[in-house]
């Protein structure tokens, strides 16, 4: 059985960085398909990462050219870097792995989430 | 905004049966996942691809489709029933969206 667990959340300023980790247990994120998936306040879901388990990374168009994912093979742990943070970047931020159905892919581990608060 | 679009709001009598639809250009390639969220709680996985319910999962909860519109069906609504339901699929680039969500009240 797979377990996520994330950390590095917290409050930060507008314009400030974070970076958010997820470390994997039961499986290796090396060989998996690793996202984060953030929910704003009282809103839906919304994936805004992707890593293959080649290498491949994908971004939403919210986040793209400020935030970065990336893994530790040695640690076994998926992180994500954010730069120049906005309000709306406030959000609960999910850690999740997904397997692969008739090459589509579906979240069957999720992490308990990490909150950032973008705030003055 | 999504590029799948759910229904915000429904409710089911206790025990009766509710079907949850999800709509998209892109459900014309795609299979829909289905999720149920609990207040403070993290997404977990109910359907995946056709019809495919995750060890643990009641029977109860069942996915179909009918033309380019996939469902999730609750065939005897419980009280802890009761959250918010996201599909997830691709978009027309390829990459993951979830649908806005629905909220379940069970009566």
């Amino acid at each position: 059985e797979g377990q996520l667990v994330e950390s590095g959340g917290g409050l930060v300023q507008p314009g400030g960085s974070l970076r958010l980790s997820c470390a994997a247990s039961g499986f290796t994120v090396s060989s998996n398909y690793m996202s984060w998936v953030r929910q704003a306040p009282g809103k839906g879901l919304e994936c805004v990462s992707v890593l293959y388990s080649i290498g491949s990374t994908y971004y939403a168009d919210s986040v793209k050219g400020r935030f970065t994912i990336s893994r530790d093979n040695s640690k076994n742990t998926v992180y994500l870097q954010m730069d120049s943070l906005r309000s709306e970047d406030t959000a609960m931020y999910y850690c999740a792995r997904a397997t692969f159905y008739a090459g589509f892919p579906y979240f069957d581990y999720w992490g308990q989430g990490s909150l950032v608060t973008v705030s003055s | 905004s999504s590029e799948l679009t759910q229904d915000p709001a429904v409710s089911v009598a206790l025990g009766q049966t509710v079907r949850i639809t999800c709509q998209g250009d892109s459900l014309r390639s795609y299979y829909a996942n289905w999720y149920q969220q609990k207040p403070g709680q993290a997404p977990i996985l109910l359907i995946y691809g056709k019809n495919n319910r995750p060890s643990g999962i009641p029977d109860r909860f069942s996915g179909s489709s009918s033309g380019n519109t996939p469902s999730l069906t609750i065939t005897g609504a419980q009280a802890e029933d009761e959250a918010d339901y996201y599909c997830n699929s691709r978009d027309s680039t390829g990459f993951v969206v979830f649908g806005g969500g629905t909220k379940l009240t069970v009566l």
